[in-house]
C-alpha cells in the first residue's frame, strides 16, 4: 500500500527556520517525483513544486522559487520541504503528493495520486 | 489567481445529479492538456477523484465522472450522497501544474 507520512504540526516564530518532511513507503520511492501543494486557510491548492528523489532534480514553480527549498534522502526514502526564514504567510496547511506523467499526443499531463495527511505550519510572532 | 474556473459552490439534494465546470483558456485545457479531480474531504488531505479526463482510479465509485470539451472540462456526481458533501478541485497544466479555484459541494 503506497502511503506518505508527514511530519507534525509546527508552530514558529518570523524569521525562524524550518524543515519539514514527507517519508513514502510501499512503493520505489527513488522512482517516482513528490510534489508539495500549499492550502493557506480557507483557501485553494497551489502547486509548490516538485523532485525527483533518484537524482533530487527539483522543478519550482514561479510563485515558490527562491522562497522554499525542496530536497529528498532517497536513502531513507524521505522528502523535505524547507524555509530558511518563515514569515506569517507562510501559514498553511502544506500537503507532500506523489506525482505522475504521462505523454497524451505530444502533451505532458501531471498528475498527483497520492497524498500525505498534511503538515500544518503556523507562524506567529 | 487561478487560471482554472470553476463555480464556488454547487448544491443538490440526495439521489440528484450535480456537475461542477472546469473553465480554462488555449494554453491549458483547450490547448490539449488533460485535466483531473480531486475531492477534499472536510479536514483531511485532497483524493484524487478522476485522472486524464474520464478515468476513475480503483475504488472510486461510478457515481462520479468526469468530461472534457474544448477550453472546459466537468465533474457530474449522480446519485448524490451525503459523504460527497466536500469541496471539489479540478488539474491541469499551463506552463506548470495549474489547480482551479475550487468548488464545495453542499448536499441539502
Amino acid at each position: 500500500e503506497v502511503q506518505l507520512v508527514q511530519s507534525g504540526a509546527e508552530v514558529k516564530k518570523p524569521g525562524e527556520s524550518l524543515k519539514i518532511s514527507c517519508k513514502g513507503s510501499g512503493y520505489s520511492f527513488s522512482s517516482y517525483w513528490i510534489g508539495w501543494v500549499r492550502q493557506m486557510p480557507g483557501k485553494g491548492l497551489e502547486w509548490m513544486g516538485i523532485i525527483y528523489p533518484g537524482d533530487s532534480d527539483t522543478r519550482y514553480s514561479p510563485s515558490f522559487q527562491g522562497q522554499v527549498t525542496i530536497s529528498a534522502d532517497k536513502s531513507i526514502s524521505t522528502a523535505y520541504l524547507q524555509w530558511s526564514s518563515l514569515k506569517a504567510s507562510d501559514t498553511a496547511m502544506y500537503y507532500c503528493a506523489r506525482h505522475l506523467m504521462y505523454d497524451s499526443s505530444g502533451y505532458y499531463n501531471p498528475y498527483f495520486d497520492y497524498w500525505g495527511q498534511g503538515t500544518l505550519v503556523t507562524v506567529s510572532s | 489567481q487561478s487560471v482554472l474556473t470553476q463555480p464556488p459552490s454547487v448544491s443538490g439534494a440526495p439521489g440528484q445529479r450535480v456537475t461542477i465546470s472546469c473553465t480554462g483558456s488555449s494554453s491549458n485545457i483547450g490547448a490539449g492538456y488533460d485535466v483531473h479531480w480531486y475531492q477534499q474531504l472536510p479536514g483531511t488531505a485532497p483524493k484524487l477523484l478522476i485522472y486524464g479526463n474520464s478515468n476513475r482510479p480503483s475504488g472510486v465509485p461510478d457515481r462520479f465522472s468526469g468530461s472534457k470539451s474544448g477550453t472546459s472540462a466537468s465533474l457530474a456526481i449522480t446519485g448524490l450522497q451525503a459523504e460527497d458533501e466536500a469541496d471539489y478541485y479540478c488539474q491541469s497544466y499551463d506552463s506548470s501544474l495549474v489547480f482551479g479555484t475550487g468548488t464545495k459541494v453542499t448536499v441539502l
